[in-house]
């Protein structure tokens, strides 16, 4: 059974501060690595992609991968409250493959 | 690049009948879609793969008879809810395999259809 580990939160940060959001994953042979941003009510929303170890940034993401410790994590620098949202980690085991998504954590950035 | 749309947004229907969701891909050619279901504050269910010209992979506990789905071209899925019921009510998010930088790919989301069910 593969899986995807994600502290639900909710996770609560101040404006212009730094949110850090963590996963592991169950599965080794997992290649491809993806954070999506969901508001509520809404469908998700791609933000980062990341297939090799070490960090991949844009704009004001980074996201850091360590294959090692199957462990994948999302930097959100500058937080403002329209970074208020569910953010789900999802992996999969290369292109040909289904997606298996964390259940979410709660992201709140508080004015 | 990579925009997906649904169509309806939103459906309200009566117990019995039969609703069809369009799902499509506006700007590059997806031969897997897949189908997701989402009850309020929970997380996202995958119900099905779907790939052109074949038939749908469902997944466990999933009713191929009462979820229909029919991926008839590169830009094309849709999912029939027959003859749904009040419990069929939740949101309904279609997903498109598009091609990322390189050899990669991810999954696109459909901005989803609200199905109620009276």
């Amino acid at each position: 059974q593969k899986e995807v580990e994600q502290n639900s939160g909710p996770l609560s940060v101040p404006e212009g501060a730094i949110a850090s959001l963590n996963c592991t994953y169950s599965d080794r042979v997992s290649q491809s690595f993806f954070w999506y941003r969901q508001y509520s009510g809404k469908s998700p929303e791609l933000i980062m992609s990341i297939y090799s170890n070490g960090d991949k940034e844009d704009g004001r993401f980074t996201a850091q991968l360590n294959k090692a410790s199957q462990y994948v994590s999302l930097l959100i620098r500058d937080s403002q409250p329209s970074d208020s949202a569910t953010y789900l980690c999802a992996v999969n085991e290369g292109s040909n493959y289904k997606l298996t998504f964390g259940k979410g954590t709660l992201l709140t950035v508080n004015p | 690049g990579a925009v997906v749309s649904q169509h309806p947004s939103r459906v309200i229907c009566k117990s019995g009948t039969s609703v069809k969701i369009e799902c499509r891909s506006l700007d590059f050619q997806a031969t897997t879609m897949f189908w997701y279901r989402q009850f309020p504050k929970k997380s996202l269910m995958l119900m099905a793969t779907s790939n052109e010209g074949s038939k749908a992979t469902y997944e466990q506990g999933v009713e191929k008879d009462k979820f229909l789905i029919n991926h008839a071209s590169l830009t094309l899925s849709t999912l029939t809810v027959t003859s749904a019921h009040p419990e069929d009510s939740s949101f309904y998010i279609c997903s498109a395999r598009g091609v990322l930088a390189g050899d990669h790919s991810g999954e696109f989301f459909g901005p989803g259809t609200r199905l109620t069910v009276l």
